[in-house]
């Protein structure tokens, strides 16, 4: 079983819809959570950077943690299709090295 | 501000064959890493640097791939002998601070796509 696990799409949906992307994992010990958003033959650039539970809003943009249930999820208000794009989401200990999930693949349709 | 630079994009090279690649991380960062990403996976973390030392460096097969960091910029990570499953892209990222600070934002270059044929 991998320590992060995510859908890997992908998910179409109409310019404009609300994008709901999640993930899962199993080591409690995570305490940094992230989503990084990855284009076509280009590196990963970080959207959004959650400590703890709770929720985190940025724009189009909302990152939620339940720790609890060891869930994570991200979500897209209003989408365009420049948000066509694979999404990963990341996480880490204190102190160590960041453990990626699979990334979902995202395309918003005009 | 200039971002992570990495070179070449594309590589194609037969198994056995070896490979390198480089990386200059965003000026005045001190914590530079090397990720492999296979087509359809997430990032996988093959070696951290902090300045020129390796902080960790658990998952790189350490009996073909081979980093280094010289002056603490710069980095090249090789690959001798490659073989099949080393097709990826490889990524090369920095961070002003190490992975430990509660604020490390790490910057990806654009990786470089290796086929070994």
């Amino acid at each position: 079983q991998k320590e992060v696990e995510q859908d890997p799409g992908p998910l179409s949906v109409p310019e404009g819809a609300i994008v709901s992307l999640n993930c899962t994992y199993s080591n409690s010990a995570f305490q940094y959570f992230m989503w990084y958003r990855q284009y076509s033959r280009k590196g990963p650039e970080l959207l959004m950077y959650t400590y703890s539970s709770g929720n985190k809003e940025d724009g189009r943009f909302t990152a939620q943690v339940d720790k609890s249930s060891k869930y994570i999820s991200l979500f897209i208000r209003d989408s365009q299709p420049s948000d066509s794009a694979t999404y990963l989401c990341a996480m880490r200990t204190a102190g160590n090295m960041l453990t990626f999930g699979g990334g979902t693949r995202l395309m918003v349709k005009p | 501000e200039a971002g992570v630079a990495q070179s070449p994009r594309y590589k194609i090279i037969e198994k056995r064959q070896s490979v390198a690649f480089w990386c200059n991380p965003i000026s005045g960062h001190a914590t530079l890493y090397w990720y492999q990403q296979i087509l359809g996976q997430g990032p996988k973390l093959l070696i951290q640097f902090q300045n020129n030392g390796v902080v960790d460096d658990s998952q790189l097969p350490k009996d073909r791939f081979s980093a280094e960091r010289l002056k603490g910029v710069d980095s090249t990570l090789k690959i001798q002998p490659a073989k099949l499953e080393d097709s990826a892209v490889y990524l090369c990222a920095s961070s002003l601070v190490g992975a430990g600070a509660q604020n490390n934002e790490q910057f990806f270059g654009p990786g470089t796509r290796l086929t070994v044929l």
